[in-house]
């Protein structure tokens, strides 16, 4: 799995609290991505990060916050969960601009 | 942006027969078309990739083809095995390095 590690696998909310997802990688790689999965609508890209403290917003990015301090580490903040955010969500790195994207196991998310 | 459209989103298919998924993108700059395999309970996991400058490429029983004038790119496996069952997604990547997907294909191999 390219030596990366999401937590929690698995996450039950309830509407309105705070949510940190985690990515943590072991390939010193330049670039981390979040994204969610949803029937019906593939991998669809929240944020991504292009190098510690640079980040910038997907396609779906309303509702979540990043932040990357550490090459290794890159965090997803629900910032009040709601029940559209239920979902899966996937962590991936990737080298270098023109690299191959490698993705984590994921975490699923409830919220209810 | 990039919209890319993968069909069929079901495909079942005899084991030893073969298996072919299509996409088509939208925008004519996109120069790298990568597809994944997800299992259950998994991360997607890259099976093969083809860039623009290429028209076919090969790995064992999988084979990925690209029409640049078309806009469409195909997946195809050959000789199924129940193995291949899973979910494949292609995607298309702008040179932004932007990747958009399809929204996938659940590809069931029958015993």
């Amino acid at each position: 799995d390219a030596g990366i590690t999401q937590s929690p696998r698995h996450k039950v909310t309830e509407t309105g609290t705070p949510v940190t997802l985690r990515c943590h990688q072991t390939e010193n790689h330049r670039y981390m991505y979040w994204y969610r999965q949803d029937p019906g609508h593939g991998l669809r890209l929240i944020h991504y990060s292009y190098g510690v403290k640079d980040t910038d917003k997907g396609e779906v990015s309303d509702g979540y916050s990043v932040s990357r301090s550490k090459t290794e580490d890159f965090l997803l903040t629900l910032e009040s969960a709601t029940s559209s955010q239920t979902s899966v969500y996937f962590c991936a790195i990737k080298e270098a601009g023109n690299s191959p994207l490698h993705f984590g196991n994921g975490t699923r998310l409830t919220v209810t | 942006g990039e919209n890319v459209e993968q069909h069929p989103s079901t495909l079942s298919v005899q084991e030893g027969d073969s298996a072919v998924i299509k996409c088509t993108y939208s925008d004519s700059a996109s120069n790298y078309f990568p597809w994944y395999k997800q299992e259950l309970g998994k991360g997607p996991q890259l099976i093969i990739d083809i860039r623009s400058n290429v028209g076919e490429k090969k790995d064992q029983r999988i084979a990925v083809t690209l029409n640049k004038t078309a806009k469409h790119f195909s997946l195809h496996i050959t000789e199924t095995q129940p193995e291949d069952s899973a979910v494949y997604f292609c995607a298309a990547s702008t040179p932004d390095y932007k990747l958009s997907f399809g929204a996938g294909t659940t590809v069931t191999v029958r015993a």
